[in-house]
């Protein structure tokens, strides 16, 4: 079945920091990728996407590549912020509604000032 | 406002108790699902409606019953609980179509005692 790895963390990084956290996946088909974001006390909410290989997901200064080849959708930040601090969650989708997302267990980031 | 919301936020519950959590999505969308967010685990799948069937229930407990009375409400009735059943309870949508993205609600913040 489909499953989606990344580092656990926690990860702590200073402000302005270079950020990456790792996600790699196996899966059937071609799936699409995902990056949620929690904070804490709330829900998931999307960060950004990628739908096909060689696609860039971004938003909020987060980017992350769709790269097939090595199956991974590594999580990247120039200049990390202590408002970025939150559980950041890798996930895929390979079916259709039926099937629900598969999600990576969360990298818990800690920035601090 | 994520378009998905759930209530209550927070629920303290006896064991022998019944309760029921509501989340209601105005995207109109398909598909909903009810995940379980425990500590230091895995986001759990527990129940996929698609277009109000249930199509998925991942071996939950009895004591864990869903109800999708239209595609817009979906309900999750508890009953005798118990205290590792304590967790955040995060609802989702998505528009059911293919590889698409699933949004989620802010969570209920369930404590069995």
């Amino acid at each position: 079945g489909d499953s989606v790895t990344q580092m656990e963390g926690p990860v702590t990084l200073s402000e302005e920091a270079f950020l990456t956290i790792n996600c790699t996946y196996t899966a059937t088909g071609y799936p699409s990728l995902f990056w949620y974001v929690q904070y804490p006390g709330e829900g998931l909410q999307l960060l950004l996407k990628a739908t096909k290989a060689d696609d860039k997901g971004s938003n909020k200064g987060f980017e992350a590549t769709y790269r097939k080849e090595t199956t991974s959708f590594h999580l990247e930040k120039g200049s990390v912020q202590v408002s970025d601090s939150a559980v950041y969650f890798c996930a895929l989708n390979s079916g259709g509604g039926a099937d629900g997302l598969t999600f990576g267990k969360g990298t818990h980031l800690i920035i601090q000032p | 406002e994520t378009g998905v919301t759930q209530t209550p936020r927070h629920l303290v519950m006896g064991m022998t108790n019944k309760k029921s959590l509501k989340c209601e999505q105005h995207l109109g969308h398909n598909a909903m699902y009810w995940y379980k967010q425990s500590a230091k685990k895995p986001l759990e799948l527990m129940f996929v409606y698609s277009l109000e069937e249930r199509v998925e229930n991942n071996s939950v407990p009895s004591r864990f019953s869903p109800e999708c009375p239209n595609s817009s409400h979906l309900f999750l009735h508890l009953h005798t609980l118990q205290p590792e059943d304590s967790a955040l309870y995060l609802c989702a949508s998505s528009p059911g179509s293919w590889n698409t993205e699933a949004f989620f609600g802010q969570g209920t913040r369930l404590t069995v005692v």
